[in-house]
């Protein structure tokens, strides 16, 4: 039972390079997320994708695309990271039905820019 | 603008004392409020949620008192035990809006032996 796997579980990047973040799920849910977990902050939207073929912006989108490739997989790309996008970035996914809103997480990817 | 708002930022209790958290939320529109627990390294999971047609849940050692008119929810864990140490988050979401969570700051709970 993989659940929601993320890679890679750790990055180091240099300011203004750029790198993609990848999540799979496999429970065959709707619906995909990306928080990013800062101390004192809790976890932050930052985009999702409630279907196959749809994005949104959530609340601090400013910096990062994201791709729903297709149902399993929804990706992050940073295209030139800043020291400020140092964080703990992690990959949700939910079934998106109106009594069941579980949201199931990743292990994370821890990120850090220098 | 936070619209989750969550107390204490961290907490120590004794092994078989009573830990409480309390979130306090601004949109009378969110319809589902659940506890996600995580331990270091991990994500969250899921904890125990509540609708605010009732004013309390419990699972187990778990329980969440809600009150509506002030908007604001609390877990209780009884009986707290070493291996509860972990972070707690409260959210607040609404259903059928894509289940977008918005999560409180967290708190750090050390249950001592």
């Amino acid at each position: 039972n993989a659940g929601v796997t993320q890679t890679p579980k750790f990055q180091v990047l240099k300011t203004g390079q750029s790198m993609t973040l990848q999540c799979a799920q496999d429970m065959n849910h709707n619906s995909m997320y990306w928080y990013r977990q800062d101390p004192g902050m809790g976890l932050r939207l930052i985009y999702y994708s409630a279907s196959e073929g749809t994005t949104d912006k959530g609340e601090v989108p400013n910096g990062y695309n994201v791709s729903r490739l297709n149902k399993r997989e929804f990706s992050l790309r940073l295209e030139s990271a800043a020291p400020s996008q140092t964080s703990v970035y992690f990959c949700a996914s939910s079934v998106q039905q109106q009594m069941n809103t579980e949201a199931f997480f990743g292990q994370g990817t821890r990120l850090t820019v220098v | 603008q936070q619209q989750v708002k969550q107390s204490p930022q961290s907490l120590i209790v004794q092994k078989g004392g009573i830990s409480i958290i309390n979130c306090a939320y601004e949109n009378t529109a969110f319809d589902y409020f659940p506890w996600y627990q995580q331990f270091p390294g991990k994500g969250p999971a899921l904890l125990i949620a509540i609708r605010p047609d009732v004013s309390e849940k419990k699972e187990g050692r778990f329980t969440i008192s809600f009150n509506k008119s002030a908007k604001q929810f609390s877990l209780h864990i009884m009986d707290s035990q070493p291996g509860d140490s972990a972070t707690y988050f409260c959210a607040a979401t609404i259903s059928g809006g894509y289940n977008k969570l918005i999560f409180g700051a967290g708190t750090r709970l050390a249950v001592h032996p």
